[in-house]
């Protein structure tokens, strides 16, 4: 099955500067790779995601880029800000067609702190 | 709000107890998903509902029992659980046609003693 490793585990940054999340995968099948922002209390929440006929998606100071052929796809906020601090999660899936469920592999998560 | 609610909150029951969580949706959704949050692990898939069939059971403890009444309410039912249960049970939805995205709840944080 699928198995997606995410680094790094904890990420501690200043205000104003970029923070970087990597994830791998192993199932070069997989098609779609979804970020989740978790704050503390909350369920995760979608803040960005990208299909693998892209090579890079971009939301304001949130940006995904995808390398296929190394299997590898990253998460990169600009600018940040006290309110990005939360847990980070990448995932991946194969999808199915046809009304069929999809089964996301979620990495182990990022704890990032952004410091005022 | 995702427009996915689950109740209670918060729950702590003891080893021989018989509890239920409950999940629903106000998406229009027809896929339904619980998970399972423990610390330092990734969230683990437990069951996947579509169209109120089960059509997912990750290798799940029979102390863990699913039921999906509609496509807009889950439940899980709890018995004979284990401290190690103890988690965050997370219940998410998704519309399977043509989005992947599967919006979470806020969660059950269940405590085993």
């Amino acid at each position: 099955g699928e198995n997606v490793e995410q680094h790094p585990s904890t990420l501690s940054v200043q205000e104003g500067d970029s923070a970087v999340i990597k994830c791998t995968y192993s199932d070069s099948a997989s098609n779609y790779f979804p970020w989740y922002k978790q704050e503390l209390g909350k369920g995760p929440q979608l803040i960005i995601d990208i299909r693998s006929n892209v090579g890079e998606k971009k939301d304001q100071r949130i940006a995904v880029t995808l390398n296929k052929t190394a299997k590898h796809f990253s998460l990169h906020i600009t600018e940040t800000q006290p309110e990005d601090s939360a847990v980070y999660f990448c995932a991946a899936s194969t999808g199915n067609s046809g009304g069929s469920n999809y089964k996301l592999t979620f990495g182990k998560g990022t704890l990032l702190t952004v410091n005022p | 709000e995702t427009g996915v609610t689950q109740t209670p909150r918060h729950l702590v029951m003891g080893m021989t107890n018989k509890k239920s969580l409950k999940c629903e949706q106000h998406l229009g959704h027809n896929a339904m998903y619980w998970y399972k949050q423990s610390a330092k692990k990734p969230l683990e898939l437990m069951f996947v509902y579509n169209f109120k069939e089960q059509t997912e059971n990750n290798s799940v403890p029979s102390r863990f029992s699913p039921e999906c009444p509609n496509s807009s309410h889950l439940f899980l039912h709890l018995h004979t659980l284990q401290p190690e249960d103890s988690a965050l049970y997370l219940c998410a939805s998704s519309h399977p046609g043509d989005s992947y995205e599967q919006y979470f709840g806020p969660g059950t944080r269940l405590t085993v003693t």
